[in-house]
């Protein structure tokens, strides 16, 4: 069966400084790895991928994440925060079936 | 190109009571998901449409619940009847591809049930 652990539930982090979303993950096979965000009152806007290739993968609005297969992780980050960051990111995972599993989500709050 | 679409944004009923929620996949996207986030907790899924056929109803959480799409364009959830812990926020997507293609989201339809 596959899983997604988010283990934390928020981080509050100071304008202009870098952030980690954390993100690891059980899965049979070889992984496939999202991350989305969503905004209140609104759906899950796609981030970025993994699939194969580079560990580091860039996405929308200055985000990257790194796939760590030793680790399994896939934690996500920004080398600095914007207060427009501020959302609920989950982390998700695939691995040749159709279905996604998603983490509970993490609340991002960036600090003026 | 138009998003997902989802309809309606919210709803309240009561226990017992029947609702239906829409969703309007993007245009060309063959694959239609269905998932529900309860407060708080994981996005789960429900179920997987390839056009008009059921690929992987797994998560469906009983047969109070009833997802069609005929003719493989929209698809509807009914939950009849109700209950209490159907509560939560149900989200479609779609997708062109399977495996690593992205899913496009819907805005999702926030049921409550009293």
């Amino acid at each position: 069966a596959q899983s997604v652990a988010q283990p934390e539930d928020q981080v509050n982090v100071a304008e202009g400084n870098p952030l980690t979303v954390k993100c690891t993950y059980s899965v049979s096979g070889n992984p496939y790895l999202f991350w989305y965000v969503q905004y209140p009152n609104r759906g899950l806007q796609f981030l970025l991928k993994y699939i194969t290739g580079d560990n580091l993968v860039k996405g929308s609005y200055g985000f990257e994440a790194e796939f760590n297969k030793s680790q399994t992780s896939f934690h996500l980050k920004k080398p600095s925060a914007l207060v427009s960051d501020s959302a609920l990111y989950f982390c998700a995972v695939g691995a040749g079936s159709y279905q996604l599993t998603f983490g509970k989500g993490t609340k991002l709050s960036v600090i003026p | 190109e138009a998003g997902v679409t989802q309809f309606p944004s919210h709803s309240v009923i009561e226990k017992g009571q029947t609702v239906t929620l829409r969703c309007d996949p993007i245009s060309g996207h063959d694959n239609l998901y269905w998932y529900r986030r309860v407060m708080g907790k994981e996005i789960k899924f429900l179920l997987h449409f390839v056009k008009e056929s059921k690929q992987d109803e797994s998560g469906m959480p009983n047969n109070r619940f009833l997802a069609e799409r005929t003719g493989g364009t929209y698809s509807t959830l009914k939950v009849q009847p109700a209950e209490l812990e159907d509560s939560g926020v149900y989200f479609c997507a779609s997708s062109l591809n399977t495996g690593g293609s992205p899913l496009h989201f819907g805005n999702g339809t926030r049921l409550t049930v009293t």
